[in-house]
């Protein structure tokens, strides 16, 4: 049982680059989301999902891209990196009955 | 709206020290309350939790009780070790819907020998 894991650990786009952050869990959870890490703002909520097939916007969810083809999976896609989304990014995921989340280790990204 | 308030860090004790964090939150409804715990190089995983006023959650030593007539959800520890050094977050959730989770900016704990 390996709980949430994600690709890479680290990374380092350019301006105007484009990528995927990846995101698995094996618990069979309906509920995952993605948070940025930022000094002194706590979490914040990029996009989350309730299940297969349905995704939904956070807080902060301008220049983000998700989709949700299995229970497992929930990448992010950054579409045209900007400095503004150097972050570290953590992916999340929760069951129905509970509030409790999993996080998994996150993705420090830089983008210059 | 809903929102968390922790106190600033970052904050240094010495071995064996009570330690305090303060935390403070504004929701409608009946929030859940929530402490995670971030060490070096790792992602959050829950400390402990709290559900309704007047509970107490607790785990690994710490302890945080929920009040309603303050807003508080104050954590505690009574003797940190130098493995409790991290960044601690508080933070609500109203209902069971992920968009609903807040959580404060973080506490960083330094524990020295």
């Amino acid at each position: 049982n390996a709980g949430v894991t994600q690709t890479p650990k680290f990374q380092v786009l350019k301006t105007g680059q484009s990528m995927t952050l990846q995101c698995a869990q094996d618990m069979n959870h309906e509920y995952m989301s993605w948070y940025r890490q930022d000094p002194g703002m706590g979490l914040r909520l990029i996009h989350y999902s309730v299940g297969a097939g349905i995704t939904d916007q956070g807080e902060v969810p301008n220049g983000y891209n998700v989709s949700r083809s299995t229970t497992e999976d929930f990448p992010l896609r950054l579409l045209s990196a900007a400095p503004s989304q150097t972050s570290v990014y953590f992916c999340a995921s929760s069951s129905w009955t509970s509030t409790e989340q999993f996080f998994g280790p996150g993705t420090r990204l830089t983008v210059l | 709206g809903n929102s968390v308030t922790q106190m600033e860090g970052p904050v240094t004790l010495s071995e064996e020290a009570f330690l305090t964090i303060n935390c403070t939150y504004t929701a409608t409804g009946y929030p859940s309350l929530f402490w995670y715990v971030q060490y070096p190089g790792e992602g959050l995983q829950l400390l402990l939790k709290a559900t309704k006023a007047d509970d107490k959650g607790s785990n690994k030593g710490f302890e945080a009780t929920y009040r309603k007539e303050t807003t508080s959800f104050h954590l505690e520890k009574g003797s940190v070790q130098v493995s409790d050094s991290a960044v601690y977050f508080c933070a609500l959730s109203v209902g069971t819907s992920y968009d609903k989770v807040i959580f404060g900016p973080g506490t960083s704990l330094s524990v020295i020998p």
